[in-house]
């Protein structure tokens, strides 16, 4: 069985300022993706970064970049020069099917 | 292709009364899902399809669930005899085999009174 753990139900972050959401996960499989999705209120969740299992190199997506170890099963997320509209909640998800940690919920003071 | 639509929005119902949502998903995309998603959890896995074939269904699915995609386009999920604690929102996604990404709609939100 594949589970995703998500330590920090809420963190703060500075506008402008860098923040990391914290991700692990379990499984027997040498080949999956991981992803960052995003979760606006009352609004459809939005994919933010994927990671593919096979590669080395951590994906980059403009300000949003992961921090991947694959032998400790952590997939982090960076968010650089945080902006009002990152506030969200963010879900840290495995697959071969998409399966969801509990979230953490990002607040971005002004 | 407007992205995947889920009817109704918005559902209230009584204890008992039988409930069924429908999702359109992205019209190339041949795998569709259901998750459940409840007030600060994260989506909980369902069921999915590839095609109109159901491949996997999560033990969350009681016999009061059902789902079908019949000709592989569409689907609904129908839950019989509704209780209080399924109320949640319902969301659907669908992809590409071998796709990366899902697409999710907006879900449909049912509360059971």
């Amino acid at each position: 069985a594949q589970t995703v753990t998500q330590s920090q139900p809420e963190m703060s972050v500075q506008e402008a300022e860098t923040v990391t959401l914290s991700c692990t996960y379990d499984t027997s499989e040498s080949d999956y993706y991981l992803f960052w999705y995003k979760q606006p209120p009352s609004r459809q969740m939005i994919l933010v970064i994927r990671q593919e299992a096979y590669k080395q190199q951590n994906a980059t997506e403009n300000r949003f970049s992961v921090n991947f170890q694959k032998a400790a099963k952590s997939f982090s997320l960076k968010i650089s020069d945080s902006q009002l509209g990152d506030a969200a909640m963010y879900f840290c998800a495995y697959r071969s099917v998409l399966r969801f940690g509990a979230g953490t919920r990002l607040t971005v003071k002004p | 292709d407007t992205g995947v639509s889920q009817n109704p929005r918005h559902k209230i119902t009584k204890r008992g009364q039988n409930v069924t949502f429908r999702c359109d998903p992205i019209s190339e995309h041949n795998r569709l899902y259901w998750y459940r998603q409840t007030l600060g959890q994260g989506p909980e896995f369902l069921t999915y399809f590839q095609n109109e074939a159901q491949l996997e269904k999560s033990r969350l699915l009681s016999d009061r669930f059902s789902a079908e995609r019949p000709k592989g386009s569409f689907s609904t999920l129908e839950i019989q005899r509704t209780e209080q604690g399924d109320s949640a929102m319902y969301l659907c996604a669908s992809s590409l085999v071998g796709g990366y990404g899902y697409t999710f709609g907006s879900g449909t939100r049912l509360t059971v009174v």
